[in-house]
């Protein structure tokens, strides 16, 4: 019965490799967020999609890439992996077309580069 | 630039103590200030929210303050419990637009039984 889930929930890899991260929600919300929380805890948007529509897109590098196949999927794909990207990364939604505000957060992925 | 500005860092009380949590905001466009409490390895989920034309807003032991004109809101923990034990988060976002969450930096807060 889990609203958001995401998938792994660990990740562990080498600099320079190719990893995703695949987020699902169904709760039937039409937008979809990915978040990075690093070591000091501190959240930050990186990209939002509505129906499948990129509508944010903060400062990530574009080594990060989103990818919506439908309305209830939003995965993260990261190439050449740094060692700054280790951090937890969430996936959210909301339904924003019912004036829904609040956002429902899946339960991270932590993604640990060596 | 931090667009929301939250204090203390860190906060420890006794079991039946008021915790309150501090955040201040730049961007008067923002229209909606949710608060997110984390727990240890878990998402963060609303716990409670306010739009800034009431000054108060209270959910069981939860009650957050808004003063618009200082630009600053505050969650009011009454009778903590050691299960309030966890990472408040204030945010703020501008509806109408991408409805982007701005977070503060987060506290930690800890009730001691």
């Amino acid at each position: 019965d889990t609203a958001v889930s995401q998938t792994p929930k660990y990740l562990v890899t080498q600099m320079g490799n190719d990893k995703s991260i695949k987020c699902e929600q169904n709760l039937g919300h039409d937008t979809m967020y990915w978040y990075k929380q690093d070591s000091k805890k501190f959240l930050k948007i990186m990209f939002s999609y509505n129906n499948k529509e990129l509508i944010i897109n903060e400062t990530v590098p574009n080594r990060f890439s989103p990818k919506s196949p439908d309305k209830a999927h939003l995965n993260l794909h990261i190439n050449s992996l740094e060692l700054g990207d280790s951090a937890v990364y969430f996936c959210a939604s909301s339904d924003l077309g019912s004036g829904g505000l609040t956002q429902y957060f899946g339960p991270g992925t932590r993604l640990l580069v060596l | 630039q931090q667009q929301v500005k939250q204090s203390p860092q860190s906060l420890i009380v006794q079991k039946g103590g008021i915790s309150i949590i501090n955040c201040a905001y730049e961007n008067t466009a923002f229209d909606y200030f949710p608060w997110y409490q984390q727990f240890p390895g878990k998402g963060p989920a609303l716990l409670i929210a306010i739009r800034p034309d009431v000054s108060e807003k209270k959910e069981g032991r939860f009650t957050i303050s808004f003063n618009k004109s200082a630009k600053q809101f505050s969650l009011h923990i009454m009778d903590s419990q050691p299960g309030d034990s966890a990472t408040y988060f204030c945010a703020a976002l501008t509806q109408g637009g991408s409805e982007k969450l701005v977070f503060g930096k987060g506290m930690k807060l800890t009730v001691n039984p």
